[in-house]
């Protein structure tokens, strides 16, 4: 099982530049995040989705956009970047826990910079 | 009320020595409280988790204090090992809203000397 997995694992944008952040999982969870983590500030939600076609923003969204089209791909959208993007960007994914323990698993992250 | 406060920001604890990390919240209605460990260049991944029926949970050498009263959680870390060395993370989330939210704490980056 390869989990969560993110790519690319880093990436320099220009400013006013635009990319996707790609997220995909193969454990059949409906569950999918995006983080965003700045030093000293812990992880900040940026979006979430809680299956195929529904998407809410969280505490962060501001420049970003998401589409959850399946399961599996949770792609995370930087429209006009900004040097305020400038972060290490996680992406997660959990199942309902129906009673049982809420864990969620988390990719190996992208570091990007915006200069 | 969302904030999740976590202390100290970074720790230096001698081989076998006990590391201890704290955090306090603000919301009632929070019902989950993990504890998330992150090593450099990977993603944070869960440790230990306590629900607040219970003042204590253990598992190994780690072990999560919980005050209901006092809003606050504490893991410890007992015979700390180089291995430990990493960053750690509390979090909180209201588990019967079903959308699995996390609200993370800012973060404690702990070195075990050997």
């Amino acid at each position: 099982n390869a989990g969560v997995t993110q790519t690319p694992k880093f990436r320099i944008l220009k400013i006013g530049q635009s990319m996707t952040l790609q997220c995909t999982q193969d454990m059949n969870h409906n569950y999918m995040y995006w983080y965003r983590q700045d030093p000293g500030m812990g992880l900040k939600l940026i979006y979430y989705s809680v299956g195929a076609g529904i998407t809410d923003k969280g505490e962060v969204p501001n420049g970003y956009n998401v589409s959850r089209s399946t399961t599996e791909d949770f792609p995370l959208r930087l429209e006009l970047a900004a040097p305020s993007q400038t972060s290490v960007y996680f992406c997660a994914s959990s199942y309902p826990s129906g009673g049982r323990w809420d864990i969620q698993y988390f990719g190996a992250g992208t570091r990007l910079s915006v200069l | 009320q969302q904030q999740v406060k976590q202390s100290p920001q970074s720790l230096i604890v001698q081989k076998g020595g006990i590391s201890i990390i704290n955090c306090a919240y603000e919301n009632t209605a929070f019902d989950y409280f993990p504890w998330y460990q992150q090593f450099p260049g990977k993603g944070p991944a869960l440790l230990i988790a306590i629900r607040p029926d219970v003042s204590e949970k253990k598992e190994g050498r780690f072990t999560i204090s919980f005050n209901k009263s006092a809003k606050q959680f504490s893991l410890h870390i007992m015979d700390s090992q180089p291995g430990d060395s990493a960053t750690y993370f509390c979090a909180a989330s209201i588990e019967r809203r079903a959308t699995n939210k996390l609200i993370f704490g800012t973060g404690t980056l702990l070195a075990v000397q050997p």
